[in-house]
């Protein structure tokens, strides 16, 4: 089964600590993608980062970072020294070719940052 | 550039009315997709577009949900006869290739449907 599991459901942290948004995917294809989406308050699903499964290599852009492990099937995502700003809930994704376009949704973890 | 654009933004309809929603993709950008934000359900896929053609309809959860696209270009989701279950948000997402694995779809703000 093709499945994409966030377990945290609300995070809630205070300015400029760091927070890891937990990522786990369930897959058996040997070719997939992998994306993060950010969704503020107004409701528009903001792309962040795409990952395809043969590049394990971490990625850093500003503030955000992404670790992403085949060997424990995870894609987590960290925010340094987290902004007011950065409060919205967070989707991880799966894509994977068989199955034409369509994105497999994880739950979402709706992250609160107070000032 | 303009980005995927949907309306109406909200909707308020009666159970058993009949609603469309409208989707205008980023310009150029030949696969459309819809998917349905709802509380109990999340992010759940509905139909993609290639073009004018829909290779995946696997999510369209009844026959009176339908879907089409003209010209390569703006689509359009039909709910018939609607159901309490229907409230949600609708969006709307694009991409530049057709199911190409390596785009990432970009979407539109959605629209909000309320079944009284």
């Amino acid at each position: 089964a093709q499945k994409v599991t966030q377990a945290q459901t609300e995070i809630s942290v205070v300015e400029k600590e760091d927070v890891t948004l937990d990522c786990v995917y369930e897959t058996r294809d040997t070719t997939y993608y992998l994306f993060w989406y950010k969704q503020p308050p107004s409701g528009e699903l903001v792309f962040l980062i795409r990952r395809n499964s043969f590049d394990e290599q971490n990625e850093i852009s500003g503030r955000y970072s992404w670790n992403f492990q085949k060997s424990t099937s995870s894609f987590n995502f960290t925010i340094t020294a987290s902004q007011v700003v950065d409060s919205a809930v967070y989707f991880c994704a799966l894509f994977f070719g068989n199955q034409g376009g369509k994105l497999i949704f994880g739950q979402g973890t709706e992250l609160s940052v107070k000032p | 550039g303009a980005g995927v654009s949907q309306s109406p933004s909200n909707k308020v309809t009666e159970k058993g009315k009949d609603v469309e929603l409208r989707c205008d993709p980023i310009s150029g950008h030949t696969a459309l997709y819809w998917y349905r934000q709802s509380l109990g359900q999340g992010l759940e896929f509905l139909i993609y577009f290639q073009g004018n053609s829909a290779p995946d309809k696997s999510g369209l959860p009844s026959d009176r949900f339908s879907a089409e696209r003209t010209g390569g270009s703006v689509s359009t989701l039909t709910i018939q006869r609607t159901q309490q279950e229907d409230s949600a948000v609708y969006l709307c997402a694009s991409s530049s290739r057709a199911g190409g694995a390596t785009d990432t779809q970009y979407f539109g703000p959605g629209t909000r449907l309320t079944v009284l």
